[in-house]
């Protein structure tokens, strides 16, 4: 149980372009989903915290209007790298949790990387 | 600041050993800790959940323990296998309202045949 599927898992595209990736939840409802972003050898660092039906919660850094997150349902949850540029290319991981104090369960990650 | 430090070198073991890795932090009081498993290009595997008011949790063959005046958590698997080979992610879970975890940079573990 548990699972949380992410798409696609790999991105390659021009400057300028942006990209929408997608984060289910596949077996259960997630109230709560995360989005992070992780360089090599470093930790993953939290971009924002998404709840159903409302904005997302951003972390100090990360720019609102750069990177949009929709969690229109309670399986669903999308982040739009918008107008993506080389600097962004990274690795972008989504989590998901349902009610309460439980483990977050992740999708597999998206390499995006931009020309 | 909030800080998590876990083994900042690679541990080497031979299979059949016991990997002990640690995760220590400071300026930080948090409600759980929780240690995540991940292999290359893939995203992090929940292993095990320790509340604070715990001080050892099992599964299976894996172990943590968390010492809360210490500030440290440690994480044992035993019998080792070379599957068992990968990075291994401690994070401080703040809990209620606002919750999020406070990432370790992990621990690259490798079980030699």
């Amino acid at each position: 149980g548990a699972v949380v599927s992410q798409h696609p898992s790999r991105v390659i595209c021009k400057s300028g372009t942006s990209v929408k990736i997608e984060c289910r939840s596949l077996d259960f409802q997630a109230t709560t989903m995360f989005w992070y972003r992780q360089f090599p050898k470093k930790s993953l660092m939290l971009m924002a915290t998404s709840n159903e039906g409302s904005k997302a919660t951003y972390e100090q850094g990360v720019e609102k209007d750069k990177f949009l997150i929709n969690h229109a349902s309670l399986t669903l949850s999308t982040l739009t790298v918008t107008s993506a540029h080389p600097e962004d290319s990274s690795f972008y991981i989504c989590s998901a949790t349902p009610t309460g104090n439980q483990p977050q369960h992740f999708g597999d990650g998206t390499r995006l990387s931009i020309l | 600041s909030q800080k998590i430090e876990q083994n900042s070198e690679a541990l080497n073991i031979q299979e059949g050993k016991t990997a002990t890795l640690t995760c220590n932090y400071t300026n930080y009081s948090p409600a759980y800790l929780q240690w995540y498993r991940q292999d290359p290009g893939r995203g992090p595997v929940f292993l095990l959940l320790i509340r604070e008011n715990e001080k050892e949790k099992r599964k299976e063959r894996l172990k943590v323990t968390f010492d809360t005046t210490l500030k440290q958590s440690l994480f044992h698997i035993t019998a080792s296998q070379p599957a068992d080979s990968a990075t291994y992610l401690c994070a401080l879970d703040t809990a209620g309202n606002n919750r999020k975890l406070i990432w370790g940079l992990g621990t690259s573990l490798a079980v030699n045949p």
